[in-house]
């Protein structure tokens, strides 16, 4: 079974600072997408990297995905309070089903 | 933009008692998916459907569980008799082939 690992599980900081969530597993995945999700809302989809290497931008948001596909990254830049929620990075496995990551909160204060 | 709606938002239920939430994947979407999110846990993979059959479940999704496409547009999920732990956010997802899903908003089930 595929399994993907989240750090930090929490992240608190001031508006302004930078910071990288990382998504890591031992298994290859063919795409990782990266999701955020507001409390009592649906994960809404920020991005999907597909190849090796791969860096997408998103204004503030960076995503990198691992050469070896197994990882993936997601660096802010001068983080705002509405950066502040749930970041989850998911992969296909199997057909078609998604698996989630353990997830990371992030909390930004003004 | 097109978006995957879920109704209801929210649903609470006595244990014993069939629940029927119900999903409008996106208009052109082929492939569709229920998830779910107990409070605090990850988000899990309960079934697959495309081609108006289950292409793929979870081990969660037992006899309790069943899932029908009723007409070109909805997509429901039903417990037939909700157990406590049965209690957790219900997720609509689609696709239209590619691999990036779109999920709905979500309904919050409380089986009491």
């Amino acid at each position: 079974t595929q399994l993907l690992e989240q750090s930090p599980q929490f992240l608190s900081i001031q508006e302004g600072e930078n910071l990288t969530v990382y998504c890591n597993s031992s298994s290859v995945f063919s795409s990782l997408q990266w999701y955020r999700q507001e409390p009592g809302e649906g994960p809404v989809l920020l991005v999907t990297v597909v190849t090796g290497g791969e860096v997408k931008k998103l204004k503030r948001l960076t995503f990198q995905f691992g050469d070896a596909r197994k990882d993936s990254s997601l660096h802010i830049t001068a983080a705002q309070p509405g950066d502040t929620g749930l970041y989850l990075c998911a992969g296909p496995q199997g057909t078609d089903k998604l698996i989630f990551g353990t997830g990371t909160r992030l909390q930004v204060f003004p | 933009e097109p978006e995957v709606t879920q109704t209801p938002s929210h649903q609470v239920t006595q244990m014993g008692q069939e629940v029927i939430l119900r999903c409008v994947p996106i208009s052109n979407h082929l492939y569709f998916y229920w998830y779910r999110q107990i409070l605090g846990q990850k988000v899990e993979f309960l079934v697959s459907f495309y081609n108006n059959e289950i292409s793929e479940k979870s081990e969660i999704f037992d006899d309790q569980f069943s899932v029908e496409r009723p007409d070109g547009s909805n997509f429901t999920l039903k417990i037939r008799s909700t157990k406590l732990e049965d209690s957790a956010m219900y997720f609509c997802a689609s696709h239209r082939g590619g691999e990036t899903q779109y999920f709905g908003p979500g309904t919050r089930l409380l089986v009491l």
